[in-house]
């Protein structure tokens, strides 16, 4: 496609639930983070891909957060048993490559509000 | 552990005002530095980037210097248009990192 895109771009859910977002990065791009952006935050880093591989889950919040990608290409980050501090933006983006000096294109977003 | 600092906001200007966002980090060696722009309704987008020491990123009539002996990379612009108005993210990555140090984002208001 064009560029990245995330969906659903809204999510309202209630405490207890789980939830599944799912990124599709543009393609050929071998590299797909996942970050958050709470109210009034920065980017919070929460994991990478390199192709099928995540090798880096430290970022992950707790271990309610789960990601997965499959073929190189979609990406889905599972929250299970939301709480309401889960509510932020979650934002994906890809890279021809890995960081380094490499631009990272970035999705519109999926906001998750947590009731 | 590698981190940006940049100015809080909100940042409230009249079109034509000469804009500076301030930006500093904190990383070991020779990162790469961005600065992102996130337009209201829009995902992130590069605005500009340097890649070493004394490089000038410039794009849209922004110019950022990337400034070794003040760790610093900060944003300006001229002359701000209303369309200026948006969140500016100052970021990082060093080479053979896998992810990339944002700021808390400046948000951006241009009145006409």
């Amino acid at each position: 496609g064009a560029g990245v895109s995330q969906s659903p771009s809204n999510k309202v859910t209630e405490k207890g639930k789980d939830v599944e977002l799912r990124c599709d990065p543009i393609s050929g791009h071998t590299a797909l983070y996942w970050y958050r952006q709470s109210l009034g935050q920065g980017l919070e880093f929460l994991i990478y891909f390199q192709g099928n591989s995540a090798p880096d889950k430290s970022g992950l919040p707790s271990d309610r957060f789960s990601a997965e990608r499959t073929g190189g290409s979609v990406s889905t980050l599972t929250i299970q048993r939301t709480q309401q501090e889960d509510s932020a933006v979650y934002l994906c983006a890809s890279s021809p490559r890995l960081a380094g000096n490499n631009e990272q294109f970035f999705g519109p977003g999926t906001r998750l509000t947590v009731l | 552990g590698d981190s940006v600092t940049q100015m809080e906001g909100p940042v409230t200007l009249s079109e034509e005002a000469c804009l500076t966002i301030n930006c500093t980090y904190t990383a070991t060696g020779y990162p790469s530095l961005f600065w992102y722009v996130q337009y209201p309704g829009e995902g992130l987008q590069l605005l500009l980037k340097a890649t070493k020491a004394d490089d000038k990123g410039s794009n849209k009539g922004f110019e950022a210097t990337y400034r070794k002996e003040t760790t610093s990379f900060h944003l300006e612009k001229g002359s701000v248009q209303v369309s200026d108005s948006a969140v500016y993210f100052c970021a990082l990555s060093r080479p053979g990192n896998n992810d990339m140090r944002f700021g808390a984002g400046t948000r951006l208001t241009v009145k006409p």
